[in-house]
């Protein structure tokens, strides 16, 4: 069955890094641009960022760009989000989810979320 | 703030019908097709509505969806008790070259 998996989430420090994944199966994960989709503790939903299936294109949300990066390897049916300069505010549950129609903004699958917490 | 809006609460009593609204600009609702997200409290989203007015498999048909210029609409009717839930709205938009929620609307279930 179509299953996204994230992992990597934790408590980090202001100013510190981190890098957390999403691992696909179920389906052809080469065939499917993908996304990153936040939501801090009490709050709703917000797009962090998007990656082309073939990992040639990406976009951000203002509030992560520049500091964000999102990749993908195809051979492993992974995708990571590589968070640097991370702030309080940056504390939230990470989802991927895979996109829908080539959309860039339809999400059909989404993964169960890996909780990053940024505290001193 | 959100860039689309959505009420932040409606409640309604079961079997009723209540309609979720979701206003955006040019840029956005105005340009792109709408989607609809429900969030049970406790679980994941779950894609509800796409391109303004299709279900996806599975999705009851008492959930519709419509879109008019910069503004959409999510309509539930014969409400159930398992309804209850956060409900978003979803985007493209060309201007931030971003994809946008709304900030959700709490629908409960009287």
């Amino acid at each position: 069955q179509v299953q996204l998996v994230e992992s990597g989430g934790g408590v980090v420090q202001p100013g510190g890094s981190l890098k957390v994944s999403c691992a696909a199966s179920g389906f052809s994960f080469s065939a499917y641009g993908m996304h990153w989709v936040r939501q801090a503790p009490g709050k709703g939903l917000e797009w962090v960022a998007f990656i082309r299936l073939d990992g040639g294109i990406a976009f951000y949300a203002d509030s992560v760009k520049g500091r964000f990066t999102i990749s993908r390897d195809n051979s492993k049916n992974t995708m990571y989000l590589q968070m640097n300069s991370l702030k309080a505010e940056d504390t939230a549950v990470y989802y991927c989810a895979k996109d829908f129609l080539r959309s860039y903004n339809i999400f059909d699958v989404w993964g169960q979320g890996t909780m990053v917490t940024v505290s001193s | 703030q959100s860039v689309l809006t959505q009420p932040p609460s409606v409640s309604e009593t079961p079997g009723q019908r209540v309609t979720i609204s979701c206003s955006g600009g040019s840029s956005n609702i105005g340009s792109n097709t709408v989607n609809w997200y429900q969030q049970v409290p406790g679980a994941t989203p779950k894609l509800l509505i796409y391109s303004n007015n299709h279900r996806p498999s599975g999705v009851p048909d008492r959930f519709s969806g419509s879109k008019s210029g910069t503004s959409a609409s999510l309509a539930i009717s014969g409400l159930q008790s398992e309804d209850e839930a956060d409900y978003y709205c979803g985007t493209w938009d060309d201007s931030l070259n971003a994809a946008l929620f709304g900030g959700g609307t709490k629908l409960t279930v009287l």
